[in-house]
């Protein structure tokens, strides 16, 4: 069965940071790009970063820059993001989504993680 | 970076009547265009992408047109299954981005 299993939702202190999975089956993991989407409570989805599974390259939004590491293991078929300095404006849920080399649609999304920001 | 704008905001249509949604980029981004629908506590389906062309399993009631900077969501009958919001997203470069979507209701 094709799909993104994403690790479970978490409860982290301001200034922690977040390290979400995203394990891919059913398909050959290195063939397609991982991106990383978040949505906060009520509003709208936002792209965060991607990675290339077959080459390490990664590319971030702006806003993310210094703060976000997204990494693969191609031995398990998992991709990585972390992020750091986390405030309660990155409570959201975290999706990751699967994207052709030639193209930049995501035909595949996980379930999304809950990331929680609370002291 | 490119902003998207969708409008309305909300669309309220009547079962069996067509629903018409639009997605407006602020540069050009040729035909990179895809739309998602998403139900509440759910991820994103894809619909359609390359601004036209239906994802695997989408139903032929939805539509895509546009190219540029005008793109068009249709949906020929409205089906109950249907009321979701939809949101489109462009890469037609970096980085990507969403528009902030149209919530679809049943009048």
């Amino acid at each position: 069965q094709v799909q993104l299993v994403q690790s479970g939702a978490e409860v982290k202190m301001p200034g922690a940071s977040v390290k979400v999975s995203c394990k891919a089956s059913g398909y050959t993991f290195t063939n397609y790009y991982i991106h990383w989407v978040r949505q906060a409570p009520g509003q709208g989805l936002e792209w965060m970063g991607r990675i290339n599974p077959d080459t390490d390259v990664t590319n971030f939004a702006q806003q993310f820059q210094g703060r976000i590491t997204v990494t693969r293991d191609t031995s398990i078929s998992t991709a990585y993001m972390e992020l750091s300095g986390l405030t309660s404006g990155d409570t959201a849920v975290y999706f990751c989504a699967r994207a052709v080399i030639h193209g930049g649609h995501f035909d595949l999304w996980g379930r999304g993680s809950l990331v929680t920001v609370s002291s | 970076e490119i902003v998207m704008t969708q409008s309305p905001a909300t669309l309220s249509v009547s079962p069996g009547e067509r629903a018409t949604l639009s997605c407006r980029a602020s540069q050009s981004i040729s035909n990179n265009l895809a739309w998602y629908q998403q139900k509440p506590g759910q991820a994103p389906r894809l619909l359609i992408y390359f601004a036209s062309t239906r994802a695997t399993g989408i139903p032929a009631r939805f539509s895509g047109s546009g190219s540029g900077t005008e793109f068009t969501l249709t949906i020929s009958s409205l089906q109950s299954e249907d009321v979701a919001v939809y949101c489109c997203q462009h890469y037609g470069g970096w980085p990507r981005t969403f528009g902030q979507g149209t919530k679809v209701e049943i009048k």
